[in-house]
């Protein structure tokens, strides 16, 4: 069964550096998205991206955060300049639609900054 | 703005029993779609079911229902017959409106006692 793919499975940085999330969609998917759980909290919504380019983003996504489709399999979310309220689980979903169908989920990028 | 409420932090139930969790939404859209996710120790998030706000039968995976009652904004998941393995983070969420995004709710715990 086809299914989204992350890594790594964790990440510990030290605050101020850069790292990248990646993230294999489902080969045949068109929409790509971001989520971030703040331990103990709900999932909340990052980043949608079609196209090549971002189609919707929160609050959250602020200049810090950028996304990329660097080759045809790879979707990968940067976090510049790391903050200790970083820290969280970000899911990396892809969907083959944006509205009428469930979004796959990865299993999760566990990121730490220290 | 869409907003999902899951009032029940934590459930718990006997193996073998029925146990339903609650989730109330708000949104001024027509056409949307309702989730409920599972979200195991491992942290990854597994659609358990889903409900188009258009239909109105309520959906039924196997040991898995749903109470969809569009007029109160209700969308409450019913697990009959609950194993161990149903132990998780269960989490409703709503999508809709032109939205790409998942609008999650706080999430409820779900223990099985054997």
């Amino acid at each position: 069964e086809p299914e989204v793919t992350q890594t790594p499975s964790h990440q510990v940085t030290q605050m101020g550096q850069e790292v990248i999330l990646r993230c294999v969609p489902i080969s045949n998917h068109l929409y790509f998205y971001w989520y971030r759980q703040i331990l103990g909290q709900k999932v909340e919504f990052l980043v949608s991206f079609y196209n090549n380019e971002i189609s919707e983003k929160s609050e959250i996504f602020d200049d810090q955060f950028s996304v990329e489709r660097p080759d045809g399999s790879n979707f990968t979310l940067k976090i510049r300049s790391t903050k200790l309220e970083d820290s969280a689980m970000y899911f990396c979903a892809s969907s083959p639609a944006p509205f009428n169908t469930e979004a796959f989920f990865g299993q999760g990028t566990r990121l730490t900054v220290v | 703005a869409q907003t999902v409420t899951q009032s029940q932090p934590e459930m718990s139930v006997q193996e073998a029993e029925t146990v339903t969790l609650s989730c109330t939404y708000d949104t001024s859209e027509s056409d949307y779609y309702l989730f409920w996710y599972k979200q195991p120790p491992s942290r990854q998030m597994i659609l358990v079911i889903r409900q188009e706000a258009y239909k109105q039968q309520n959906a039924t995976e196997n040991r898995f229902s749903v109470n969809f009652q569009k007029a109160a904004k209700s969308f409450s998941l019913k697990i009959s017959d609950s194993q161990l393995g149903d132990a998780a983070m269960y989490f409703c969420a709503q999508l809709g409106g032109g939205a790409q995004k998942l609008v999650f709710g706080q999430g409820t715990r779900l223990t099985i006692n054997p």
